[in-house]
């Protein structure tokens, strides 16, 4: 049964960086079946927003909106990975999920569907 | 972007109705929609991917279908279990989006 769980400071000042790192268990992120992990934050603003992926390889995608403040970075010697967003505000204020996104390879090029796996979620709450 | 938009934002229902919830792309994502499940406090769940398939485990009572631009979920006899807000999401292309959800609340 694969779990995923986040952790990271729940209050951030204005300006600085949010980093949450999620831990996974009951899969390895190495592993040959490999998938693509995956940050979504939920506000009650703006609803689901996705954030971005990450594949073993390193390669990464990026919501267009954020990605100048984003950076998504694999760590798996212990099996995690882990999200830093920069210069925050309070728009950034809302709950953030890590996630195991379905992935299929069709003749060797792997594709990313929906999420298979959510984590419990962490509120991040940016504030002074 | 491509937008998702979802209808109705509420739907009032009783134990075994049968319940439908409608979600229309800006533009065309062939079957590359989901449907998950969400109730207050916790992650969503996934219910059905590629329009209409089935994750494993979900009743059989929901049901998913559609494509291009216009998709349906149903859910064929409401269980007390069910009342919860229900959101689209597509995965055809970058960034992934989302509807804004579909509170199903007890009349």
């Amino acid at each position: 049964q694969v779990q995923l769980q986040e952790s990271g400071p729940g209050l951030v000042k204005p300006s600085q960086t949010l980093s949450l790192t999620c831990t996974v268990s009951g899969d390895s992120i190495s592993s040959s079946d490999s998938y693509y992990w995956s940050w979504i934050r939920q506000s009650a603003g703006k609803g689901l927003e996705w954030i971005g992926r990450i594949y073993i390889s390193g390669s990464t995608n990026y919501n267009p909106s954020l990605k100048s403040r984003v950076t998504i970075s694999l760590d798996t010697s212990k099996n995690q990975f882990s999200l830093k967003l920069s210069s925050v505000t309070a728009a950034d204020t809302a709950v953030y999920f890590c996630a195991r996104l379905q992935t299929f390879c069709p003749g060797g090029t792997c594709y990313s569907g929906p999420v298979e796996y959510w984590g419990q979620g962490t509120l991040v709450t940016v504030s002074s | 972007d491509i937008q998702m938009t979802q209808s109705p934002s509420t739907l009032s229902a009783s134990v075994g109705d049968r319940v439908s919830i409608t979600c229309r792309a800006s533009q065309s994502i062939s079957s590359w929609l989901a449907w998950y499940q969400q109730k207050p406090g916790k992650a969503p769940k996934l219910l059905i991917y590629k329009a209409s398939s089935l994750e494993s485990g979900v009743p059989s009572r929901f049901s998913g279908s559609g494509s291009g631009t216009e998709f349906t979920l149903t859910i064929s006899s409401l269980q007390p279990d069910d009342f919860a807000a229900y959101y689209c999401q597509q995965y055809n292309s970058y960034p992934y989006t989302f509807g804004q959800g579909t509170k199903l609340e007890i009349k």
